[in-house]
């Protein structure tokens, strides 16, 4: 089945520590996109993908790194500037279609420990 | 800047009744889309129903409909016969796809809280 992929479903982080999320599409998506989620508040972006080899930052990129080697692959970086890591990341892509629609992975919690 | 407000943070219904979640909007552009999502206690995203700027007609998918009104930059969800299931996180989103970057970036609001009670 066609889908996207986020992984791990829980990742803790240590004090200094980069961690990486994974997110995988088989959906053969140009567009990519990396969104943050805190309680109670809606959905932020982080960054974003349209074509492989490019992307570009969103609302709130500070502390976050990004890569697109891959036209199936969006690994977001977590690195220790994020003071406030802790909080729900879904990965989503989009086909180039007029209405976009976003197809969302089924999201990591990251959590500092 | 585009904004969206959802000014209920809970709501709840009786199982087969009808509600309404409200939304709001800010934009100065004529042409977009408006969304909404369901996330429920699995977290996974959901597109409920999606609605284009320039279709008068509102949208409509199964027990679910919406009232957009233009003028007034206002986009409510009616969810008609709820279910048990219709329990989830409900937000509101804004696109406009031939912005500058034309980036797909969606723009959520803060979302609702949605219970359905036997």
């Amino acid at each position: 089945d066609g889908g996207i992929t986020q992984s791990p479903k829980y990742l803790f982080r240590k004090e200094g520590q980069n961690v990486t999320l994974s997110c995988e599409q088989n959906l053969n998506h140009d567009a990519m996109y990396w969104y943050r989620q805190d309680p109670g508040q809606g959905l932020r972006l982080i960054y974003y993908s349209q074509i492989v080899n490019d992307f570009q930052k969103g609302d709130i990129a500070e502390g976050y790194s990004v890569s697109r080697e891959k036209k199936e692959s969006f690994p977001l970086t977590v690195t220790s500037a994020q003071k406030n890591p802790t909080a729900f990341y879904l990965c989503a892509s989009s086909p180039e279609d007029p209405l976009k629609k976003l197809f969302f992975g089924s999201g990591t919690q990251l959590s500092v420990l | 800047a585009q904004t969206v407000t959802q000014s209920q943070p809970e709501m709840s219904v009786q199982e087969a009744e009808t509600v309404t979640l409200s939304c709001t909007y800010d934009t100065s552009e004529s042409n977009y889309y408006l969304f909404w999502y369901k996330q429920p206690p699995s977290r996974q995203m959901i597109l409920v129903i999606r609605q284009e700027a320039y279709k008068q007609q509102n949208a409509t998918e199964n027990r679910f409909s919406v009232n957009f009104q233009k003028a007034a930059k206002s986009f409510s969800l009616k969810i008609s016969d709820s279910q048990l299931g219709d329990t989830a996180m409900y937000f509101c989103a804004f696109m406009n796809p031939w912005g500058d970057s034309n980036t797909g970036k969606l723009i959520f609001g803060q979302g609702t809280t949605l219970q359905v009670k036997p």
